[in-house]
C-alpha cells in the first residue's frame, strides 16, 4: 500500500538551529500538508501546498517556517531557528483530492509516520 | 476562522459500555472525517462523512454527521481495550486549501 514516508524519524537540535524535515508523498498525491502535535495533544494545522506554491497557512507558520518540493518528489518543512516551543512530532499529509472543493468527494489525508523535533 | 471542539476531551470507560463522543464545528462544511491515532503512532482515517445525515459503521464504531447542527458523532458499542486510542474528527472548509483537526478525545477501555 502506498505510503507517506518521513525523515528523520527523531532530530535533536540546539535552539537557533536550522531544522529541514523531509517527506515523501504518495507518487500520484498533489496536495500536501504538514502539522504539528505538541505531546500527543492538538494536530495543529501549519500549511498546505498544491501546485509549487502554499495554498494556506496559520498563524503558526510565521517567517521562520518555509516549506518547498525541490525535486518533485520530496516535500520539505524548514524552520530556520529553532526555539524550546517547537519541540512537537511534525506530521506530513498529501491526498490526491482538491481540498475544501463544494460538493465534491472525500478528501482523506494519508500521514506519514512523524519526525519528532527536540530543541534544546 | 473555523474551531473544530470535541468532548469529551478523555475517556475512560470499562469494556461492554457504551458511550458517543461529540464533534462541534463553527462554519458550514458538509465533509467530516473521522481519525484514531494509537500512542506514539500516526493518524490513521476511520470515516468520511460527505453529507447531511450521513452514517457510516465500522465495527464497534458508528459516525453520524449533522451538518446544520454542525455537529458529528463517533458512538462506541460494547467498548473492548483495542479500542483504546485518540480519536480526532477534521474538518474540510469548502472554498480553502484549511483542513481543521479537533482537539481529540483520548479514550481508555479498561478491562
Amino acid at each position: 500500500e502506498p505510503e507517506v514516508t518521513q525523515t528523520p524519524s527523531h532530530q535533536v537540535t540546539q535552539m537557533g538551529q536550522e531544522v529541514i524535515l523531509r517527506c515523501v508523498p504518495i507518487s500520484n498525491h498533489l496536495y500536501f500538508y504538514w502539522y504539528r502535535q505538541i505531546l500527543g495533544q492538538k494536530v495543529e494545522f501549519l500549511v498546505s501546498f498544491y501546485n509549487n506554491e502554499i495554498s494556506e497557512k496559520s498563524e503558526i507558520f510565521d517567517d521562520q517556517f518555509s516549506v518547498e518540493r525541490p525535486d518533485g518528489s520530496n516535500f520539505t518543512l524548514k524552520i530556520r531557528s529553532t526555539k524550546l516551543e517547537d519541540s512537537a512530532m511534525y506530521f506530513c499529509a498529501s491526498s490526491d483530492h482538491l481540498p475544501g472543493q463544494a460538493g465534491g468527494g472525500a478528501n482523506v489525508l494519508t500521514f506519514g509516520a512523524g519526525s519528532r523535533l527536540t530543541v534544546l | 476562522e473555523l474551531k473544530v471542539e470535541q468532548n469529551p476531551l478523555f475517556l475512560s470507560m470499562q469494556e461492554g459500555k457504551n458511550y458517543t463522543i461529540y464533534c462541534n464545528y463553527s462554519t458550514t462544511s458538509d465533509r467530516l472525517y473521522w481519525y484514531r491515532q494509537d500512542p506514539g503512532k500516526s493518524l490513521e482515517s476511520l470515516f468520511v462523512l460527505l453529507s447531511n445525515g450521513a452514517v457510516k459503521q465500522e465495527g464497534r464504531l458508528m459516525a453520524s454527521l449533522d451538518t446544520k447542527a454542525r455537529l458529528s458523532t463517533l458512538h462506541i458499542t460494547a467498548a473492548v481495550h483495542d479500542l483504546s486510542a485518540t480519536y480526532f474528527c477534521a474538518v474540510d472548509l469548502s472554498g480553502t486549501y484549511k483542513y481543521i483537526f479537533g482537539t481529540g478525545t483520548r479514550l481508555k477501555v479498561l478491562a
